[in-house]
């Protein structure tokens, strides 16, 4: 059972325009979320983050978005640059941590955003 | 900046072979991941560890061990190699339950 997805394998979108990437997740106990992005042949980096507490958080060009009650959660990326062309990976954690250790995140299966000329 | 280092970049085995992918983190971080990366089913947890000679099954340990000696080292063992497990193998690390950073990544083809 897939607990994080996206639905959009990829996504086309204009330069300069926005890119709405999305994702929506079945466990209601995850508590935090974050977007990856990834190039080819290198691993995902760390692109935004948002707590379960909070319903918007914003950094530059990158803003997501949560609705918890939607169980949705969405980045957007504005105004869309050509160096923004890469696998998008939303991700999940329940939060436990701290002495008990990670859990581990869980990942979505990923979108490729392609941002045209 | 926190370094995780994949010992190889591209691997080419045998069915049958036992293999080992390493992963080693300078920052002292206490949690340590194996994923593994398949076109249309993103990225997959095989095993974790939060500490020294921990480990955790992730979502499909089937096929693989994992040993953690030391706390910088976390590596992930294919104790027979097959054509189902030619895939992209990402390492991350952690200190917290935030904050991943995840190595290059090691493209191991099973011949």
């Amino acid at each position: 059972d897939q607990q994080v997805k996206q639905n959009s394998p990829s996504l086309s979108v204009q330069e300069g325009r926005i890119s709405i990437l999305n994702c929506d997740y079945t466990n209601s106990m995850f508590d935090y979320f974050l977007w990856y992005k990834k190039y080819p042949a290198e691993g995902p980096t760390f692109l935004i983050s948002i707590s379960s507490i909070k319903d918007k958080n914003e950094d530059g060009r990158f803003t997501v978005f949560l609705n918890k009650s939607a169980k949705h959660l969405s980045l957007h990326i504005v105004p869309s640059q050509p160096g923004d062309s890469a696998v998008y990976f939303c991700a999940a954690s329940t939060g436990r941590g701290s002495g008990g250790g990670a859990d581990g995140l869980t990942f979505g299966k990923g979108t490729h955003l392609i941002i045209q000329p | 900046d926190v370094k995780v280092t994949q010992s190889s970049r591209y691997l080419v085995k045998r069915t049958g072979e036992k293999v080992f992918l390493e992963c080693v983190q300078d920052m002292d971080h206490e949690n340590m991941f194996w994923y593994r990366q398949d076109p249309g089913l993103g990225l997959r947890l095989i095993y974790f560890s939060y500490d020294v000679k921990m480990k955790e099954k992730g979502d499909i340990p089937e096929g693989y061990s994992v040993s953690r000696e030391k706390k910088e080292r976390f590596s992930l063992i294919l104790e027979s190699a097959s054509t189902n497990q030619t895939s992209m193998y990402l390492c991350a690390s952690s200190l917290k339950w935030y904050g991943y950073t995840f190595g290059s990544g090691t493209r191991l083809t099973v011949v």
